[in-house]
């Protein structure tokens, strides 16, 4: 157990539905950071938080993605209207503040499948 | 796109042999990293090397990295079947990126 927790662990959802994660990080770690993982390959990054602030959106981060941490803790990603090619693996990680990533922490991850 | 790719993609031992997984990379880094997963769960740190350093030890684990190749090997001496998981290398860019960049992994099996 790393310390950082994502609820819920799996999602089923029908295509078109919202689909809401959560993600507590650390508590002494003021970088949040949001990745989608598929079947066989690496972690993607989508985007990351200092604190409250979003600091980067990858271009994979349609539209329909958003994500928050308010007041600079836990964090949630939302997914509008899903979409098949949405199924993944969304993990979360977290890291100490400094100027270079020495170590992420990361969840267990949710595992989204959109039927 | 992904920074890293690892080669090979898929690594199949008996315990106690040694295996060695590969990583190129495209462009100037701070450090890289190596993460273990095992399947259905998330990752976890194994090793970080600096672009200053060429070699680093952690227990059964030896990283090398070789900037003028833009290339990283891990080696994971006397596997054991606890060591079966996929292994992936993850790159902090230089230039004030703050994020991590991972390959697409290696499948290691260690059979008993």
């Amino acid at each position: 157990d790393t310390g950082v927790s994502q609820d819920p662990r799996h999602k089923i959802t029908k295509r078109g539905q919202n689909v809401t994660f959560r993600c507590d990080p650390i508590s002494e770690h003021n970088r949040l950071y949001w990745y989608r993982q598929t079947l066989g390959q690496g972690p993607e990054f989508l985007t990351y938080f200092q604190n409250e602030a979003q600091l980067e959106k990858s271009r994979l981060l349609s539209d329909r993605f958003s994500a928050e941490r308010p007041k600079g803790s836990f964090s949630t990603l939302e997914i509008q209207r899903t979409e098949q090619g949405d199924s993944a693996m969304y993990l979360c990680a977290s890291s100490l503040p400094g100027g270079k990533i020495e170590k992420l922490f990361f969840g267990s991850g949710t595992q989204l499948s959109v039927l | 796109s992904q920074q890293g790719e690892e080669d090979p993609q898929a690594l199949s031992i008996q315990e106690g042999e040694n295996a060695t997984m590969n990583c190129s990379y495209k462009t100037s880094i701070n450090n890289l990293q190596w993460y273990r997963q095992n399947s259905g769960r998330g990752l976890v740190h194994l090793i970080l090397i600096r672009s200053n350093e060429r070699e680093k030890h952690s227990g059964r684990l030896r990283v090398t990295l070789d900037t003028s190749k833009k290339s990283s090997s891990l080696l994971i001496t006397a596997s054991r079947a606890a060591d079966t998981a996929s292994y992936f290398c993850a790159t902090e860019l230089s230039g004030g990126y703050n994020k991590l960049i991972f390959g697409a992994g290696t499948r290691l099996a260690v059979h008993p």
